[in-house]
């Protein structure tokens, strides 16, 4: 019963680097998202998608880019890391528009 | 602009008492409204929500309370123990995609339970 897993949970980037957080779920949900949490920010949508195939910007989706190729599967680049970019990321599921289950979060530090 | 407001960063309260924690909206299109809890390195979990067609709904010790006309909503916990410390967020959906477009969170607040 693994729910929602994120791969890696802490990273340091150097600027200008790229890398790709994953997040993969199991219990078969349509909805999958991205999140950023910055101290005394909240949580702030990055993208998003409604299906396999399909995705969508969100609030704060400049320096990203995603992929839904699997249902399961829903990946987050970073092209070209920058500092304004280190935040705790974290990734949701749902199987209807109320309520998701999250990940436990990638810590991310860009140097 | 902030469409969910929690306006309170901290509140402490003794253990045993009732702890309130408010939130407000601006976005009269949300129809849908949650609370989530976080612990340190842990991803946020679900503990309630409730429709913009109810005024209320309680969940053991936990009760949120919503007032449409005041786009106001609240979380009641009582009563308050150690292991309610953490930060709750308050989330809305619906909103001009109908939701399918993502919750929108608060900043949240962090509920430090005293001995």
């Amino acid at each position: 019963n693994a729910g929602v897993t994120q791969t890696p949970k802490f990273r340091v980037l150097k600027t200008g680097q790229s890398m790709t957080l994953l997040c993969a779920q199991d219990m078969n949900h349509e909805y999958m998202y991205w999140y950023r949490q910055d101290p005394g920010m909240g949580l702030r949508l990055i993208h998003y998608s409604v299906g396999e195939g399909t995705t969508a910007k969100g609030e704060v989706p400049d320096g990203y880019n995603v992929s839904r190729l699997k249902k399961q599967n829903f990946l987050l680049g970073l092209e070209s890391a920058a500092p304004s970019q280190t935040s705790v990321y974290f990734c949701a599921s749902s199987w209807t528009i109320y309520g998701y289950t999250f990940g436990s979060g990638t810590r991310l530090t860009v140097v | 602009d902030q469409q969910v407001k929690q306006n309170s960063p901290s509140l402490s309260v003794q253990e045993g008492r009732i702890s309130i924690l408010n939130c407000d909206y601006t976005n009269s299109m949300f129809d849908y409204f949650l609370w989530y809890k976080k612990y340190p390195a842990e991803g946020p979990t679900f503990l309630i929500s409730i429709s913009s067609i109810k005024d209320k709904n309680e969940d053991g010790r936990f009760t949120v309370f919503l007032n449409k006309s005041a786009k106001h909503l609240s979380l009641h916990i009582v009563p308050s123990q150690p292991g309610d410390s953490a930060v709750y967020f308050c989330a809305a959906s619906g909103g001009s995609g109908g939701g399918a477009d993502g919750l929108t969170f608060g900043k949240g607040t962090h509920l430090i339970i005293q001995p």
